[in-house]
């Protein structure tokens, strides 16, 4: 059973600099993993932040990157806004099944 | 404009079946792949299948395989999930996802109920 492991919460300040990560249970996450970000509100559908490590969509803010980082995905939000309040995701490709991260709740105070 | 819409969510009691479609629009069905992905009232997303645009490659969680089936029709811009056996803990909003450059687009989901 693969586990992909994300940090429960965390909390920025507006204006700060926060990083999630996304660990995977079978060893260091590479950019064959194709890790993908998406952000989530209450009520709404998830929408994709990041796709393959890096690669941004049209509609990414340019406060949100992709990396890799320490043998994680990451996810780093910079000039934090209270509007990127939410829960986030990331999911790893183990060549046919995906798994999903648990998640990250992310608080804006 | 892409567009996403899914249907056929409901109530349907433990071991009975549903069908759910996803309706695309506004770009070339045929040429995507496409995956399904649920989440359960509370909880976080869990990937549930995926099939090529030719339909010719198909992954299943393991937590459905055998119970599910997802199919397409790229000649009505559709999307199928063929839900059978149902549990209880199947409930969840299920939601289908394009693959364009990596995943990119959303529907907005339809609820699924298992419940006596």
């Amino acid at each position: 059973q693969t586990v992909v492991t994300q940090e429960p919460s965390l909390t920025v300040s507006p204006g700060g600099t926060v990083t999630l990560t996304c660990a995977s249970s079978t060893g260091a996450v590479t950019s064959g993993y194709y890790p993908n970000w998406f952000q989530q509100k209450p009520g709404q559908a998830p929408r994709t932040l990041i796709y393959s490590t890096s690669n941004k969509h049209s509609w990414t803010p340019a406060r949100f990157s992709g990396s890799l980082l320490g043998g994680k995905a990451a996810l780093t939000l910079s000039g934090v806004l209270p509007e990127d309040e939410a829960e986030y995701y990331c999911l790893l490709y183990y060549g046919g099944p995906w798994v999903f991260g648990g998640g990250t709740k992310l608080t804006v105070l | 404009e892409v567009q996403l819409v899914e249907s056929g969510g409901g109530l349907v009691q433990p071991g009975g079946s549903l069908r759910l479609s996803c309706a695309a629009s506004g770009f070339t069905f045929s040429s995507h792949e496409m995956k399904w992905v649920r989440q359960a009232p509370g909880k976080g997303l869990e990937w549930v299948s995926y099939i090529s645009g030719s339909s010719s490659t198909i992954y299943y969680a393991d937590s459905v395989k055998g119970r599910f089936t997802i199919s397409r029709d790229n000649a009505k811009n559709s999307l199928y999930l063929q839900m059978s056996s149902l549990r209880v803990e199947d409930t969840a909003v299920y939601y289908c996802a394009r693959a364009g450059s990596g995943w990119d687009y959303w529907g907005q989901g339809t609820l699924v109920t298992v419940s006596s």
